[in-house]
């Protein structure tokens, strides 16, 4: 099984929808973070947390809030969904043992498409 | 602010061919930098990072990349490219007082011609 899972993998909603992207991880690291990745751009930080109750915004939050339910899950909502919005949407996980270089585990993505 | 910039959106070499895909950093003080491999359809996964420890580092999969402090320059390169090597490749700099974020550049597709 997949260490960083991501649901759902593949989503169509239209302007206006709230939409909620899930992710898990079985990696028990403590850090956990939600890019965009938009053709041309690289990945670009939305949120990131350091534990359940440290959550932080990343460069590009407006939009996009995120809950930490548990070490972990950690979850990315859009309120409501603008076009501008369609993207592919990764979550990833640290583990702070490797002290300040820390390697980041991704998940599979998810593919966000607002009509 | 730190960045990363990646020369080129697209690189295409033949099987066999010296594979050399660029990355230079801006930073005040020497950071710690990856790279990135993203096969179609999945996730990111690491090839490999300088944490200072030596210039030249090596990764999985018969890369490797030099750090040159003199040219700001962090280039990845395998003697010879295989057709599984198609890839987005994405080169990344985190601050050394701030290691857990990780500043991503643009991304090079790597095209690798039979």
């Amino acid at each position: 099984d997949a260490d960083v899972t991501q649901t759902p993998r593949n989503r169509i909603t239209k302007t206006g929808k709230r939409i909620m992207l899930e992710c898990s991880q079985t990696k028990g690291h403590d850090r956990m973070y939600w890019y965009r990745q938009d053709p041309g751009l690289g990945l670009r930080l939305i949120y990131y947390s350091f534990d359940v109750k440290d959550i932080n915004k990343g460069e590009i939050s407006d939009g996009y809030s995120v809950s930490r339910q548990a070490q972990a899950k950690f979850s990315l909502s859009l309120e409501s969904a603008i076009p501008n919005q369609t993207a592919l949407y990764f979550c990833a996980t640290s583990d702070t043992t490797q002290g300040v270089t820390d390697t980041q585990y991704f998940g599979p993505g998810t593919r966000l498409t607002v009509l | 602010a730190q960045s990363v910039t990646q020369l080129g959106s697209h690189v295409s070499v033949s099987e066999g061919a010296l594979v050399l895909l660029r990355c230079n950093y801006s930073s005040s003080v020497p950071p710690y930098l990856f790279w990135y491999v993203q096969y179609p359809n999945q996730g990111l996964q690491l090839l490999l990072k300088y944490t200072s420890a030596a210039t030249l580092v090596k990764g999985i999969n018969g890369f490797e990349a030099e750090f040159k402090k003199s040219e700001t320059s962090f280039h990845l390169t395998k003697p010879s490219a295989h057709m599984s090597d198609a890839a987005e490749y994405f080169c990344a700099v985190s601050p050394y007082d701030s290691s857990y974020k990780l500043i991503f550049g643009s991304g090079t597709r790597l095209l690798v011609r039979p």
